[in-house]
């Protein structure tokens, strides 16, 4: 079975600083990795995914994450945070080992910018 | 239509009332999630369809909840006797089955409020 785990439910943040907000993963064989936000009263926006290649992966709106094969962790960053980017960020991973296409998503990290 | 749609967007409904949620995937995508989310939560994973293959039921947490897939397109997820706890958003994505583009897109959610 694959699962997900987003260790902080909360994250607090100072505007300008940079920001982590981290997942780690279990899967078998190699996985596809994704992050998603939600912000309020609004459904989930894909931000950026790890298919293959280059560990760092570059999505919107300014998001980063770092694939770490030996700590099976998908880390959120971002060099300098807004307090527009104030929501809820969930990881989510699929294996290609399974013929399936099932998603599996960690539990959420709220993600607080105070300016 | 560009994105997944889902409707109603809200409804409330009273204890012991069935009601039924509609879910329109992206036109070509094979894979179709149900996931529910209550207030500010993590996501809860329901139902999953892939194209022709029997449907992973394992998330429904009760007989009352039950989802169909007419013709590899729009889904129902119906819950018969609705209780309080029904009471969350229900929240459809839809992905390709395959290749490498394989992010999961997400509706805007169904709010279902119980009386």
């Amino acid at each position: 079975a694959q699962s997900v785990a987003q260790p902080e439910d909360q994250v607090n943040v100072a505007e300008g600083n940079p920001l982590t907000v981290k997942c780690t993963y279990s899967v078998s064989g190699n996985p596809y990795l994704f992050w998603y936000v939600q912000y309020p009263n609004r459904g989930l926006q894909f931000l950026l995914k790890y298919i293959t290649g280059d560990n760092l992966v570059k999505g919107s709106y300014g998001f980063e994450a770092e694939f770490n094969k030996s700590q099976t962790s998908f880390h959120l960053k971002k060099p300098s945070a807004l307090v527009s980017d104030s929501a809820l960020y969930f990881c989510a991973v699929r294996s290609l080992y399974n013929a399936g296409n099932m998603l599996t998503f960690g539990g959420g990290t709220r993600l607080m910018v105070k300016p | 239509g560009a994105g997944v749609s889902q409707s109603p967007s809200n409804k409330v409904t009273e204890k012991g009332k069935d009601v039924e949620l509609r879910c329109d995937p992206i036109s070509g995508h094979t894979a179709l999630y149900w996931y529910r989310q209550s207030l500010g939560q993590g996501l809860e994973f329901l139902i999953y369809f892939q194209g022709n293959s029997a449907p992973d039921k394992s998330g429904l947490p009760s007989d009352r909840f039950s989802a169909e897939r007419t013709g590899g397109s729009v889904s129902t997820l119906t819950i018969q006797r609705t209780q309080q706890e029904d009471s969350a958003v229900y929240l459809c994505a839809s992905s390709l089955a395959s290749g490498r583009n394989t992010e999961a897109f997400f509706g805007q959610g169904t709010r279902l409020t119980v009386v």
